[in-house]
């Protein structure tokens, strides 16, 4: 099956820093990607969509400030949690899928787990 | 968001056949079933997904309803590896709106 990276696994950072996360599609290329995060404890909860080459989709309640998304080529997106604050804390979770559509499966990277102090 | 209704915990015994439930009745005909697991602090994995007629592959079998208002997801000889949480989803576009899912326990 298709092949997700996330990277880093997971970070520790101090609040008000950035932190940048990456979404690598390994063995395909994705003009789509999505990006979630999940709380303890609860499901994931889709953030936005990451579209090559133009703006990301947000979805309500998500500040698209505060979580930069970039899409700069069909195998790379990027997710920046700008100022970070303790309740960003989170796992950051990104999925694509090598063809788009009806019918097309979504592959899962494994997650980022933010720490937020 | 969730369109599905799934119990939210389940047990099995090893070895055993896991049969986990899955309603949908509010369907639209072009949205497929699909279901994911989620191990414990990973990524979500795919399983299998179908539109109406029944699906098997080397993980899982997907079984829907004529009606396709529901649908059981059978993993045929449960390990202690598949205690995981398992969601259904239906959609007809990319984005996967997950619902709580089952907590599948597989009990030795």
């Amino acid at each position: 099956g298709a092949v997700v990276s996330q990277h880093p696994s997971w970070v520790i950072c101090k609040s008000g820093t950035s932190v940048k996360i990456e979404c690598r599609s390994l063995d395909f290329q994705a003009t789509t990607m999505f990006w979630y995060r999940q709380f303890p404890k609860q499901s994931l909860m889709l953030m936005a969509t990451s579209n090559e080459g133009s703006k990301a989709t947000y979805e309500q309640g998500v500040e698209k400030d505060k979580f930069l998304i970039n899409h700069a080529s069909l195998t790379l997106s990027t997710l920046t949690v700008t100022s970070a604050h303790p309740e960003d804390s989170s796992f950051y979770i990104c999925s694509a899928s090598p063809l788009a559509g009806p019918g097309e499966t979504q592959y899962f990277g494994p997650g980022t787990r933010l720490l937020v102090l | 968001d969730a369109k599905t209704t799934q119990p939210p915990s389940m047990d099995c015994a090893e070895g055993r056949a896991a049969n986990l439930p899955c309603n949908h009745s509010t369907i639209s005909g072009n949205e497929y079933v699909y279901w994911y697991r989620q191990i414990h602090s990973q990524g979500p994995q795919y399983i299998i997904h179908g539109l109406k007629n029944n699906e098997t592959n080397e993980m899982a079998s997907l079984i829907i309803t004529e009606d396709r208002k529901s649908s059981t997801l059978i993993l045929p000889h449960a390990t202690l590896r598949d205690t995981a949480v398992y969601y259904c989803i239906v959609n007809n576009n990319n984005d996967m709106r997950f619902g709580a899912g089952t907590r599948l326990t597989v009990k030795p």
